[in-house]
């Protein structure tokens, strides 16, 4: 079975452009989330997905990010336009049922983003 | 609202020796805690996680942690560390909500042969 694959693995741009980040989670995982992880401090989390639905965005920065997940397969995260403090490494999550007493999280790899 | 605190961003242990990753949570309900392990160039792997049912929780690749609620404590163990245990330790808390997850900084542990 694959893991939470998550597209690119790098990505360096500059000031003012835009990124958008992909996250596949495990086939069948209805919940989905995002974190993020800025140089030398906790990860933190970003926001949840129920299928296609935002659960609970409580964690996203400010208006210039944006995550979608149309279908309530795969997921992105856009960020528009960056900034420099946007630096990071952005984590995906999939879960089945949701509600972590009873679930697993399962990690994908990370999106290394650097905005110059 | 919850956090987690983990003692020591850098733990260096030889091979061999015991492995003690410190965690301290603060939860105003009984938390769900997590360790998490990330191997380089990959995603972070549940070692283990407490959910109530036995403080003393085993894990995988031999990790085991201890649940101490009068000491909000949940510090990672490991009796005999190996080179392949080099990796940076996340100790987590579930959010009251029981969905989002709360991360500690940190703690990237080296093994020395």
């Amino acid at each position: 079975e694959a893991g939470v694959t998550q597209f690119p693995s790098h990505s360096v741009i500059e000031k003012g452009q835009t990124v958008t980040l992909r996250c596949d989670p495990i086939s069948g995982h209805d919940n989905l989330y995002w974190y993020r992880r800025v140089m030398g401090k906790e990860i933190k989390f970003l926001l949840h997905f129920v299928k296609e639905s935002k659960q609970d965005e409580s964690g996203m920065p400010n208006n210039r990010f944006l995550a979608e997940r149309t279908g309530g397969t795969y997921s992105t995260l856009k960020v528009q336009p960056a900034e420099l403090e946007d630096s990071g490494v952005y984590f995906c999550a999939s879960s089945q049922a949701g509600g972590l007493g009873t679930d697993t999280q399962y990690f994908g790899p990370g999106t290394r983003l650097t905005v110059l | 609202a919850q956090s987690v605190t983990q003692l020591g961003s850098h733990v260096s242990v030889s091979e061999g020796a015991l492995v003690l990753l410190r965690c301290n949570y603060s939860s105003s309900v009984p938390p769900y805690l997590f360790w998490y392990v990330q191997y380089p160039n990959q995603g972070l792997q549940l070692l283990l996680k407490y959910t109530s049912a036995a403080t003393l929780v085993k894990g995988i690749n031999g990790f085991e942690a201890e649940f101490k609620k009068s000491e909000t404590s949940f510090h990672l163990t490991k009796p005999s560390a190996h080179m392949s245990d080099a990796a940076e330790y996340f100790c987590a808390v579930s959010d009251t909500g029981g969905f989002k997850t709360i991360f500690g900084a940190g703690t990237r542990l080296f093994v020395k042969a």
